[in-house]
């Protein structure tokens, strides 16, 4: 199997506050993890690839500054929400690609974030 | 951009019945997927159809593709009230390297009663 953790599960912050959601894959190295953004009842929306030692590839109209990505080794990447407001309260998923299985994705459990 | 539409967007079924949603996208792929998620959860791999194939058996799974039309459907047979769950497709581009970035339909929202 491959099994990948997100922590935390769920975050509730002041607005003005910065948040770290860790995504990690426990027993296998991800050649690229994904980070998504998911709106209740609706479809997963990319908002960045993460390759390990290199910079993050943001999708069209996602802030890098805003959303800041770190993939410091083989498995583990960070998702980083600076100075949260409420619009970004949302439920945030990461998936990682494992070598020899390329073509499907693994999910970590997700992180819901409540900006107050 | 999201690619996928998949349809209906919701299914109640009774236990026992089989259900069928589908999936349509605009381009090219190189393959497409299924994709379960039970509520404030992750996502799960079900399975994944080629481009050169038509059809695929996994389990209580079936999956079809017809590349001239653009579209799969998924059959879920004898459901169960376990399968609650959205369900959604995703398609990798053709021509792109392994590894490439899935895109995402709307999902299905189906409700297995018992």
């Amino acid at each position: 199997g491959a099994v990948v953790s997100q922590h935390p599960s769920w975050v509730i912050c002041k607005s003005g506050t910065s948040v770290k959601i860790e995504c990690r894959s426990l027993d296998f190295q991800a050649t690229t993890m994904f980070w998504y953004r998911q709106f209740p009842k609706q479809s997963l929306m990319l908002m960045a690839t993460s390759n390990e030692g290199s910079k993050a590839t943001y999708e069209q109209g996602v802030e890098k500054d805003k959303f800041l990505i770190n993939h410091a080794s083989l498995t583990l990447s960070t998702l980083t929400v600076t100075s949260a407001h409420p619009e970004d309260s949302s439920f945030y998923i990461c998936s990682c690609l494992k070598r020899a299985h390329d073509e499907k994705l693994f999910f970590g459990s997700g992180t819901q974030l409540s900006v107050l | 951009s999201q690619q996928g539409e998949e349809d209906p967007q919701a299914l109640s079924i009774q236990e026992g019945e089989n259900a069928t949603m589908n999936c349509s996208y605009k381009t090219s792929i190189n393959n497409l997927q299924w994709y379960r998620q039970n509520s404030g959860r992750g996502l799960v791999h079900l399975i994944l159809i080629r481009s050169n194939e038509r059809e695929k058996h996994s389990g209580r799974l079936r999956v079809t593709l017809d590349t001239s039309k653009k579209s799969s459907s998924l059959l879920i047979t004898a459901s169960r009230a376990a399968d609650t769950a959205s369900y959604f497709c995703a398609t990798a581009p053709f021509g792109e390297t392994s590894g490439s970035r899935l895109t995402f339909g709307e999902g299905t929202q189906l409700t297995v009663n018992p």
